[in-house]
């Protein structure tokens, strides 16, 4: 199992583009989440999906979209890229709905710079 | 607000010494605490979930304590070896809440 998967590793946008971040999990797990880590921060929840074809907002939603497209993919969407969205972009899954005392898998992160 | 905080911020210890370092969180609205830990250029892997006052959990020389009352939780390392440097994430969780509110960490060093 590959368990969480994510694409790409690192990227670099200029200010106003575009892009999105992939995630997929293998583990056929419900619940997906997209986290952003900034330094000195904790992992700060950007949203979430308890299923597929439902989705969250967390705790610092703005300026992303997200998009649960089948059970194991879960993307991340920069419309029009700032500065302050600069970051260590982190998806995770976990097998239980959110708010239970599931673990969370985590991927292994995508460097995102905003030039 | 859900503060959750995490100290010290970062700890150097010799190869052999005995640590630990604290997770403080809101004392109402508990519903669980889990640890992480976490090494450079890899993903957080789960270390314990905590969810009743006065819990220990144990693993090999990692062990943590919860106390919901007060809003703390300890992790010790004993013995601590170089492959235990790593930043050491808590993540709290409320009744009513859909997601988990991480502190900032403890980056732990260990020499050898």
């Amino acid at each position: 199992n590959a368990g969480v998967t994510q694409t790409p590793k690192f990227q670099v946008l200029k200010t106003g583009q575009s892009m999105t971040l992939q995630c997929a999990q293998d583990m056929n797990h419900n619940s997906m989440y997209w986290y952003r880590q900034d330094p000195g921060m904790g992992l700060r929840l950007i949203y979430y999906s308890a299923s597929e074809g439902t989705t969250d907002k967390g705790e610092v939603p703005n300026g992303y979209n997200v998009s649960r497209l089948n059970k194991r993919e879960f993307s991340l969407r920069l419309e029009s890229a700032a500065p302050s969205q600069t970051s260590v972009y982190f998806c995770a899954s976990s097998e239980s709905l959110p708010g239970t005392t599931d673990t969370q898998y985590f991927g292994p992160g995508t460097r995102l710079t905003v030039l | 607000i859900l503060n959750v905080e995490q100290s010290p911020q970062s700890l150097h210890v010799q190869e052999g010494d005995s640590t630990n370092f604290t997770c403080s969180f809101p004392s109402s609205n508990f519903y669980a605490l889990h640890w992480y830990r976490w090494e450079t250029a890899k993903s957080p892997e789960a270390l314990f979930v905590m969810t009743l006052n006065g819990d220990e959990k144990k693993k090999g020389r990692i062990s943590a304590t919860l106390n919901t009352k007060e809003g703390y939780s300890y992790l010790y390392i004993k013995g601590s070896q170089p492959e235990d440097s790593a930043t050491y994430l808590c993540a709290f969780m409320g009744y009513n809440n859909n997601d988990m509110r991480f502190g900032a960490g403890t980056r732990l060093t260990v020499k050898p």
